[in-house]
């Protein structure tokens, strides 16, 4: 049991170049969500999904895309990156409402540069 | 909009100090309050609040929620470096947000020895 696992652990890019996230998870969660952290802001929610082919905007959505083509797994796309998305990004998942509500799973974090 | 507000924002003790981590909420429907220690990677959770007045404890953490005042802190005692970290205060939205979770700035906590 790996629980919630991130690809890549870092990457560098240029501006303009895209790159996929990739999120795993093997609880049999229903939610997923994606994070970015940056220093003195707090964790801010990007998209989430509430379900395999669902998915939602958070709070901070432009400059990225995901999908959730499978239940285990969940995408973040940068298609055209920018220095603003220096970041580290992080993934969860959680059970839906009800069994516990709330408690969420993080994944270890992408350490994202642009150049 | 859902707002969650800790203080302070970064504290430095030294060993064996006892610490009070405070989180203050407005929320729109409170469902559970939840409080994760980030270290150097990812948040780990600590504690689901749910009731008022019933403390949650685990080792020399424990935490507790009032709902009319609407905040909860988070005690430490006899802190030691490893509690060095992040503290974070969550809520989480509703069913129609799908659980997603509002978090407060963090807390750094550091112990010096």
């Amino acid at each position: 049991n790996a629980g919630v696992t991130q690809t890549p652990k870092f990457r560098v890019l240029k501006t303009g170049q895209s790159m996929t996230l990739l999120c795993a998870q093997d609880m049999n969660h229903e939610y997923m969500y994606w994070y970015r952290q940056d220093p003195g802001m707090g964790l801010r929610l990007i998209h989430y999904s509430v379900g395999e082919g669902t998915t939602a905007k958070g709070e901070v959505p432009d400059g990225y895309n995901v999908s959730r083509l499978k239940k285990q797994n969940f995408l973040l796309g940068l298609e055209s990156a920018a220095p603003s998305q220096t970041s580290v990004y992080f993934c969860a998942s959680s059970y839906a409402l009800g069994r516990p509500a709330g408690t969420q799973y993080f994944g270890p974090g992408t350490r994202l540069t642009v150049l | 909009e859902d707002k969650v507000v800790q203080s302070p924002l970064s504290l430095v003790v030294h060993e064996g100090d006892t610490v009070t981590l405070n989180c203050s909420y407005e929320v729109t429907n409170f469902r559970s309050l939840l409080w994760y220690k980030q270290e150097k990677k990812a948040p780990t959770f600590l504690f689901m609040l749910t009731s008022s007045g019933i403390e949650k404890k685990s080792g020399r953490l424990s935490s507790i929620l009032d709902k009319k005042e609407l905040f909860s802190i988070l005690n430490i005692t006899a802190t030691q470096t490893g509690d060095s970290a992040i503290y974070l205060c969550s809520l989480p939205g509703g069913e129609t947000s799908g659980s997603r979770l509002t978090f407060g700035e963090g807390t750094q906590l550091t112990v010096n020895p």
